[in-house]
Formats: C-alpha cells, sequence, structure tokens
C-alpha cells in the first residue's frame, strides 16, 4: 500500500486565493519531505526541502513567500501556495523519507488555478 | 549543479521486445542514481536504485547499470510487455555525496509498448 499520501489529488482554485495540500507519511516518520512541481510534457523540478521542526530550504528561483511550507510532525508536512495565479497551474507531488529509509513518493496533486 | 538528460525522449515498440533507455549526468561526483516509473497523472514509483559503489542492479525484467566516469546509466527492460508503457525517470542527487535526499530528474522517456 501507499506509504505517502498526498491530498488533495485534484484542486481547482480562483486566482487570488490560496490552496493548502498535504504530504504525509503512513507507516514512517519523515524527518524530511521534499516538495516538486511538474509542468506538462516537462521532469519533475525540485522546490523545497521540508525539514521537520525548522524551515524549508528553498531551491533557488522559488519564491518562499509563495510557496508556504510546514513540517510540524514527523509525519506532516505541508504546502500552501498563496494568491495562486493560473501560471501556478502544475502537478505537486512530495515525497518522503528518512536516512535509513528509500524516498517514497505521494500520488501527486493536479492544481488548476481559473 | 547537476543536469540529468534522457534519451530518447519517446519510444513505441512491439511487444516482446528488449529496450534500453539512456541517462547521462554532468555532475559525477555522486552517491546513487535511480530510476523511477510514472503513470499518467500519478506519482513515481521507484524501480532500482544503484549506489556509486556498484555497476548495475537488477530487478525482474529490469538491468540498470551505472558509469559514473562517463557519466551514464541505462536502464534495460527484457521482453517489453504492454503493462510497461509509462514515462521511465532517471535521477540523480543534487547535493554533492548525498545519499538521500534532493533529486534532480531528467524529462523522462514515454515508453509505449504496443500488442
Amino acid at each position: 500500500g501507499a506509504v505517502v499520501s498526498q491530498h488533495p489529488s485534484r484542486v481547482i482554485c480562483k486566482s487570488g486565493t490560496s490552496v493548502k495540500i498535504e504530504c504525509r507519511s503512513l507507516d514512517f516518520q519523515a524527518t524530511t519531505m521534499f516538495w516538486y512541481r511538474q509542468f506538462p510534457k516537462q521532469s519533475l523540478m525540485l522546490m523545497a526541502t521540508s525539514n521537520e521542526g525548522s524551515k524549508a530550504t528553498y531551491e533557488q528561483g522559488v519564491e518562499k513567500d509563495k510557496f508556504l511550507i510546514n513540517h510540524a510532525s514527523l509525519t506532516l508536512s505541508t504546502l500552501t501556495v498563496t494568491s495562486a495565479h493560473p501560471e501556478d497551474s502544475s502537478f505537486y507531488i512530495c515525497s518522503a523519507g528518512d536516512w535509513n529509509s528509500p524516498l517514497h513518493f505521494g500520488n501527486g496533486t493536479r492544481l488548476t488555478v481559473t | 549543479k547537476q543536469e540529468v538528460t534522457q534519451i530518447p525522449a519517446a519510444l513505441s515498440v512491439p511487444e516482446g521486445e528488449n529496450l534500453v533507455l539512456n541517462c547521462s549526468f554532468t555532475d559525477s561526483a555522486i552517491y546513487n542514481l535511480q530510476w523511477f516509473r510514472q503513470d499518467p497523472g500519478k506519482g513515481l514509483t521507484s524501480l532500482l536504485l544503484i549506489q556509486s559503489s556498484q555497476r548495475e542492479q537488477t530487478s525482474g525484467r529490469l538491468n540498470a547499470s551505472l558509469d559514473k566516469s562517463s557519466g551514464r546509466s541505462t536502464l534495460y527492460i527484457a521482453a517489453s510487455q504492454p503493462g510497461d508503457s509509462a514515462t521511465y525517470l532517471c535521477a540523480a542527487p543534487a547535493d554533492r555525496g548525498s545519499t538521500l535526499g534532493r533529486l534532480y530528474f531528467g524529462r523522462g522517456t514515454q515508453l509505449t509498448v504496443w500488442p
């Protein structure tokens, strides 16, 4: 069964609103989670590293004030897309792991901003 | 910065053929390299993880090789089946020397196996 659960799988929102995406590790504690974005026919692009109990580390070019990441527990990280615009429409995927376990990926969230 | 390239971008073959998918990476100081499968609109399924100390890994009909010196990896699929149709992604760690962490992905090879 799935070891990383991502919710919601699909979301449609209006421009200017905020959307929260959850990533949960189901049967292990994930000290580190990663967030990726995938545009159509493009590869997965790493957005940020989420560390439990500390601030996220963002990749170059990713706006930290727009993509808020919270990793308050060892089983949950959230990505909030603030003031979403149509260009933020994408497929967002999280992965979770610990230093003693391989990375597991969620099933992704399809975000459409109208 | 690590860059990962995959060729071909797409491949369409009849059932039963043996296939080779190619991946190249620019920074050879990697601890491992991974191959994933992605079905349309879905997340990723890990297929094979090759440690830098290994030259290849096998799982069923899949075999992946790693040549760090040349910055290349290949995924070999034997006796392909329609169920193998998916996008295959190669990923290398972004961090030099990282064993687990940020991954840089290639664009993938979209494989179609027809009956």
